[in-house]
């Protein structure tokens, strides 16, 4: 049973390049979850899809960053127009529903360098 | 969201038992405390969840306050493989969505 795959591992963009982020969840799992990891810092959440939907882009920055999770393919963070502060570590999780009872299974992550 | 806070760092020697404290004393009825850790340069994993009772499984024990307005994660036998940084977190059954991470205890496992 494969688990949330996130690819590439490692992605580099120059400033002002385009950034894609893909994310397969565990198999069966419906529920889409993208958190962004600074250097030193904790987890932060950025967006939470289902099925074709977002949920909840409270934690997404205005400008620049979306997030899509079609009916068929991975979900995609996108990051227009990259700057250095965009670098971090983004960790895509997923769960079979949204609930507490359920856990988060987690992604190895992409980390995006800016250069 | 509920905040939890946790001690920045704690050290454990090898084989013996370690005990992660976490407060969360605005807790709601409906908050479910889950743990996690993250092992250097790897993504977040599940440790273990719960909402009232003591919970055990293969990898921790969690230990719930009665109140609720406390938890301990419990590493009955700590390992080298077991430095990692421990997150609490509390997700609420009826709107789980998102959760706040905060900055978790650093363990350093000492052999």
């Amino acid at each position: 049973n494969a688990g949330v795959m996130q690819n590439p591992r490692h992605l580099v963009r120059r400033r002002g390049q385009e950034a894609r982020l893909r994310c397969s969840p565990v198999k069966g799992h419906s529920h889409v979850y993208w958190y962004r990891q600074l250097p030193e810092e904790g987890l932060k959440f950025m967006v939470y899809l289902q099925k074709e939907n977002i949920i909840d882009e409270s934690g997404m920055p205005k400008e620049r960053f979306s997030a899509e999770f079609p009916k068929e393919g991975p979900s995609i963070l996108r990051i227009q127009q990259v700057v250095r502060g965009d670098s971090a570590a983004y960790f895509c999780a997923s769960s079979p529903m949204d609930g507490a009872y359920y856990g988060y299974t987690f992604g190895s992550g992409t980390r995006l360098t800016v250069v | 969201d509920a905040k939890t806070t946790q001690p920045n760092s704690m050290e454990s020697n090898e084989e013996e038992p370690v005990h992660l404290p976490c407060n969360h004393s605005t807790i709601s009825g409906t908050d479910y405390i889950h743990w996690y850790r993250q092992l250097p340069s790897q993504g977040p994993e599940y440790v273990i969840h719960g909402l009232t009772s003591n919970v055990n499984n293969r990898m921790a024990s969690l230990a719930i306050a009665e109140d609720r307005k406390s938890s301990t994660l419990i590493l009955h036998r700590a390992t080298l493989r077991d430095a990692a940084v421990y997150y609490c977190i509390l997700r609420d059954s009826t709107n789980a969505g998102k959760s706040t991470f905060g900055d978790g205890t650093t363990l350093t496992v000492k052999p």
